[in-house]
């Protein structure tokens, strides 16, 4: 079965610069979200997107900004990048109506920030 | 707010016995629904088991099964016939109904001992 892609995978940046993390949600899923986990961290909520709208926002800096497209994909771009916002970032998806809303979660991409 | 509380920071199991993974939960939503999740050390997001708070039988997948205890907000994992390959982070988590973000706890990082 088809799962969450994530792309890059690793990315490795320095500081202030920018970097636009993409994720192609599972066909049919309707709904995506962004997570961030630091290490040793639980995964925290960044935003999601429900037929490509804005559905809800969390701890986001305002240096991140994301968006879903017309083919539901979601890119999360981040600028002026810290030390701090070296992380996994995962991208997950649901499907609103069917089942019980599970989020399945892509395989993430590791960004190091130098 | 929801909060997920897992108070097990680590647990070991012998190999082919079974071990519960605790997890308790705080919410005052009416709907919501629980889920468990494994990142082995790779770091994927693997999603396990998910329980719905109206569902009135507790939910089974494979060898998880998830103990659901409504009135003592309680949603403990069970692992039966543990493997070498269940060694990872497990993570329990919950949402509110609809396209909402996942809340997780900080994990239990289970060992599975051969």
């Amino acid at each position: 079965a088809a799962g969450v892609i994530q792309s890059p995978r690793h990315l490795i940046k320095e500081k202030r610069e920018t970097a636009t993390l993409k994720c192609y949600p599972i066909p049919r899923h309707d709904t995506v979200y962004w997570y961030q986990q630091g290490p040793g961290q639980d995964p925290q909520f960044l935003i999601s997107f429900y037929e490509k709208m804005q559905s809800d926002k969390g701890s986001i800096p305002d240096r991140f900004s994301a968006q879903q497209f017309s083919d539901y994909h979601s890119e999360l771009n981040m600028s002026s990048l810290e030390l701090g916002d070296s992380a996994l970032y995962f991208c997950a998806s649901s499907v609103t109506g069917v089942g019980g809303d599970e989020q399945y979660f892509g395989p993430g991409t590791r960004l190091t920030v130098t | 707010a929801q909060k997920i509380t897992q108070t097990q920071p680590g647990m070991f199991v012998q190999e082919k016995e079974a071990v519960t993974l605790d997890c308790t939960y705080d919410t005052s939503d009416p709907s919501y629904g629980l889920f468990w999740y494994k990142q082995p050390s790779s770091g994927e997001m693997i999603f396990l088991i998910y329980q719905g708070s109206y569902d009135q039988q507790n939910a089974t997948e494979g060898r998880y099964s998830l103990n659901f205890q409504k009135a003592r907000k309680s949603a403990n994992l069970v692992i039966s016939a543990s493997q070498l390959g269940d060694s990872a982070m497990y993570f329990c988590a919950m949402s509110s109904e609809g396209y909402q973000k996942v809340t997780f706890g900080i994990g239990t990082k289970l060992q599975v001992i051969p």
